[in-house]
């Protein structure tokens, strides 16, 4: 079992509608969550970073962390066209232990915003 | 202001033969890491440098990679006696702290003939 688990889609919706992406984990020592967007043939995009539970919000996306579910989520209201990408869920543990902040990934979910 | 900067693109050499890749991190930044990234995955964590020692490295990193960052600057990426397997995007990142967010380059697309 994979420690981050990511449904990799694809998701399709029209401009303007709401998509909610999400990610569950296993492992209890994650502490901090970011969403990453990646367009084709380009690295990963910092979105969103958050530590520990609760919702942040930037423009049109919002970042939730429930660590009792161990299951975060990204929302992002009146899509576009050119939010047409692969998003990525990563997480990494908290201070201490042998952990210098290596990321871990989730697969990636593909998102088409069609006109 | 220069993002993580990678180079080459892309490299498509033919099996057997060995690469190298180049990453200059944000300039400020002292953490380093590299990342590999197959068709339809997530990347997967290979290595940590930081200023110039490599303090972390994964199981994926077989004794045919080596990593450097002599001056605690640019790193270096090595892969001898290429294989198929080694077909990827080799992604690096930097941030200049632990708990800060990492930022990326474009990667280089390894293709093995």
């Amino acid at each position: 079992q994979k420690e981050v688990e990511q449904d990799p889609g694809p998701l399709s919706v029209p401009e303007g509608a709401i998509v909610s992406l999400n990610c569950t984990y296993s492992n209890s020592a994650f502490q901090y969550f970011m969403w990453y967007r990646q367009y084709s043939r380009k690295g990963p995009e910092l979105l969103m970073y958050t530590y520990s539970s609760g919702n942040k919000e930037d423009g049109r996306f919002t970042a939730q962390v429930d660590k009792s579910s161990k299951y975060i989520s990204l929302f992002i209201r009146d899509s576009q066209p050119s939010d047409s990408a692969t998003y990525l869920c990563a997480m990494k543990r908290g201070a201490g232990g042998t952990s210098y902040g290596k990321l871990t990934f989730g697969q990636g979910t593909i998102l088409t915003v069609h006109p | 202001d220069t993002g993580v900067s990678q180079d080459p693109r892309h490299k498509i050499t033919k099996r057997g033969q060995n690469v190298t890749f180049r990453c200059d991190p944000i300039s400020e930044h002292n953490r380093l890491y590299w990342y590999r990234q197959t068709l339809g995955q997530g990347p997967e964590f290979l290595t940590y440098f930081q200023n110039e020692a490599q303090l972390e490295k994964s199981r994926l990193l077989s004794d045919r990679f080596s990593a450097e960052r002599p001056k605690g600057s640019f790193s270096t990426l090595e892969i001898q006696r290429t294989e198929q397997g080694d077909s990827a995007m080799y992604l690096c990142a930097s941030n200049s702290g632990r708990e800060q967010p990492q930022h990326f380059g474009d990667g280089t697309r390894l293709s093995i003939l």
